[in-house]
């Protein structure tokens, strides 16, 4: 298995609090992205990162930022959470191979806002 | 638009056989995937196509007509752990994964 972890794995908060989650990996891959998953849709992409500090948006990116200062880690940021975004959030790796590039999943966060 | 399309649900025997189909309508093609994920847990990859034809890896195998915009997973002996939902997955001309919301594999003893 791939060397990913996600902190926190749970979490509450309530509206109007920025929330930030964390993806680690320990595989050096180029490629980081942050993907939300809600019951009766495919998992969607909201970043994603090709290299220290090269990110760009994926289909739902709105109220969401993200950063990358080091190759192991990437951040997404809620600056200000809304209920809307209560949803399970994982990060994924590959290896940016293009048509080989397989995804790796982290475990996943679950996030509330209240 | 982009679109991927497979069964929300499907309930099988354990030790049967079942095919899950999936279809697609992407800007561009390059490759199909195929990821299993358990309740509460991560995607986890099974299997990758690119080309025509049939993959098999041990009990699963993985089908993929270009032509058709068609996949489809078999699972083979089928186990009570392979109780699961599937999520099937194209990579677009950009090299974005666009995900089918997945269908629930029910197995039944």
């Amino acid at each position: 298995d791939a060397g990913i972890t996600q902190s926190p794995r749970h979490k509450v908060t309530e509206t109007g609090t920025p929330v930030t989650l964390r993806c680690h990996q320990t595989e050096n891959h180029r490629y980081m992205y942050w993907y939300r998953q809600d019951p009766g849709h495919g998992l969607r992409l909201i970043h994603y990162s090709y290299g220290v500090k090269d990110t760009d948006k994926g289909e739902v990116s709105d109220g969401y930022s993200v950063s990358r200062s080091k190759t192991e880690d990437f951040l997404l940021t809620l600056e200000s959470a809304t209920s809307s975004q209560t949803s399970v959030y994982f990060c994924a790796i590959s290896e940016g191979l293009a048509d080989t590039d397989t995804q790796y999943f982290g475990p996943g966060t679950r996030l509330t806002v209240l | 638009g982009q679109n991927i399309d497979q069964p929300t649900e499907m309930t099988a025997t354990e030790g049967a056989i079942v095919q899950i189909n999936c279809t697609y309508q992407t800007s561009g093609f390059n490759g199909l995937f195929w990821y299993q994920q358990h309740a509460g847990e991560a995607p986890t990859f099974l299997s990758y196509n690119v080309l025509d034809g049939l993959e098999e890896k041990g009990r699963f195998s993985s089908f993929l007509s270009r032509s058709k915009g068609y996949s489809y997973l078999l699972l083979k002996e089928l186990q009570m752990k392979d109780s699961a939902s599937y999520l099937c997955a194209v990579m677009d001309s950009n090299y974005q994964l666009i995900w089918g919301a997945g269908t629930k594999l029910i197995i039944k003893p």
